[in-house]
């Protein structure tokens, strides 16, 4: 219940493609959902997240999506560009409970170009 | 400032040896995180600190010690560790206790060889 699904492992995309990533969830008291990416050598990065109160969430080419009767949420990365390979992990918490971040296994993203 | 800091960046120690792993945040951040990262794995929970108490312990060894002095500063004690343990080791800082929507901020680790 406490696990958090991710796919695909890994993902290669054409520049200017459009990057899609997919996690699920089972625990639905989770209710914060952030999205990180991870550069070689790097510790992860707070890309954007969402709550379950909001179906979709964009900020600049990066869109989260997120389903809460499917108990789905996706990244959706526009354009796509070198720049964005990276491991992208998403994760899941539960606020009120204060329990901390559960991670997905995490995509590795190759763009090329 | 919104950098968590951590120090050394490479470590390279013996199965006898005694080291520690610093991080350090000058957010105002109140919880404090200590995680373990395999090659391609995500982050793996060690230690949660929550206002400078451990709040969380992942059923970590014993030769593994956390310890925060003050609010802006974590360590990581080791001791008597195996190959096994080697690994890049993440600080992270959130503002409140353990995430609370704001995300965490996390340091760029401690790559960690032991020999």
């Amino acid at each position: 219940q406490q696990q958090v699904k991710q796919s695909p492992q890994s993902l290669i995309v054409q520049k200017g493609g459009i990057s899609i990533i997919n996690c699920a969830y089972e625990n639905t008291a989770f209710d914060y959902f952030p999205w990180y990416q991870q550069f070689p050598g790097k510790g992860p990065a707070l890309l954007i997240a969402i709550r379950p109160d909001v179906s979709e969430k964009k900020e600049g080419r990066f869109t989260i999506s997120f389903n809460k009767s499917a108990k789905q949420f996706s990244l959706h990365i526009m354009d796509s560009q070198p720049g964005d390979s990276a491991t992208y992990f998403c994760a899941a918490s539960w606020e009120q409970a204060g329990t901390a971040l559960i991670f997905g296994k995490g995509t590795t993203l190759s763009v090329s170009s | 400032d919104t950098e968590v800091t951590q120090t050394p960046k490479h470590l390279v120690m013996g199965m006898t040896n005694k080291k520690s792993l610093k991080c350090e945040q000058h957010m105002g951040h109140r919880a404090m995180y200590w995680y373990k990262q395999k090659a391609k794995k995500p982050p793996e929970l060690m230690f949660v600190y929550s206002y400078e108490k451990l709040s969380i312990n992942e059923s970590v060894p014993s030769r593994f010690s956390p310890e925060c002095p003050n609010s802006s500063l974590l360590n990581l004690h080791l001791h008597a560790l195996q190959p096994e343990d080697s690994a890049l080791y993440l600080c992270a800082s959130s503002p409140r206790r353990q995430g609370v929507g704001y995300g965490y901020t996390f340091g760029s680790g401690t790559r960690l060889t032991v020999v």
